[in-house]
């Protein structure tokens, strides 16, 4: 079964260094997500990136946050200088239709001190 | 009010069960929805998907979407305590590029 691998698993920084999140999506996929979910709390939408650029982004996916997918295989999040709030689970996802159900990857934890 | 409403549980059942878990939401533009079960500190996996109204089964599972209520709903039968998990449910509108997801369900089936 094809699956999203994401690296790390988890992830500390300190606050105000930048992180850089990584995802494989599954490979003939053409629609790419990022979500986080903070302890506790429901899943949240981020961005999503379809044909090289951001088709939608969330109010959550500020400045500090950026995209890319800088070849073929890997898509990435980049968040510029974490914040304490920022930790989170990551989850980055693929599909291969805008408006049918994704597949997940099993998440970077990040913790911000 | 919530777009997406979900009681977040926790749900106990025994063993053999049928389980009934529900949402609902308030933007009518929402077509396409969704069930994923999340086990802890995993990412969220797609259990059903329906479009519009009506029902869909699949195994021990079936969806049933209602938009004149605005109202969604996930039966398990026969659950087993590998079901124990978070369900969340999750609509996609028209035109959209997200997934608005529930609060999730826990569900925990006991031997």
């Amino acid at each position: 079964e094809p699956e999203v691998t994401q690296t790390p698993s988890h992830q500390v920084t300190q606050m105000g260094q930048e992180v850089i999140l990584r995802c494989v999506p599954i490979s003939n996929h053409l629609y790419f997500y990022w979500y986080r979910q903070i302890l506790g709390q429901k899943v949240e939408f981020l961005v999503s990136f379809y044909n090289n650029e951001i088709s939608e982004k969330s109010e959550i996916f500020d400045d500090q946050f950026s995209v890319e997918r800088p070849d073929g295989s890997n898509f990435t999040l980049k968040i510029r200088s974490t914040k304490l709030e920022d930790s989170a689970m990551y989850f980055c996802a693929s599909s291969d239709s805008f408006n049918y159900g994704y597949t997940f990857g099993s998440g970077t934890r990040l913790t911000v001190v | 009010q919530k777009e997406v409403e979900q009681d977040p549980g926790p749900l106990s059942v025994p063993e053999g069960a049928i389980v009934s878990l529900n949402c609902t939401y308030s933007n009518s533009a929402f077509q396409y929805f969704m069930w994923y079960r999340q086990y802890s500190r995993k990412g969220p996996e797609l259990l059903m998907y329906t479009y519009s109204s009506g029902n869909k089964e699949d195994g021990r599972f079936t969806a049933q979407v209602d938009k004149s209520s605005k109202y969604i709903s996930l039966f398990i039968r026969d659950s087993q305590p590998s079901d124990s998990a978070t369900y969340l449910c999750a609509m996609i509108g028209t035109g959209g590029f997200k997934t608005i997801f529930g609060a999730g369900t826990r569900l925990f089936v006991k031997a």
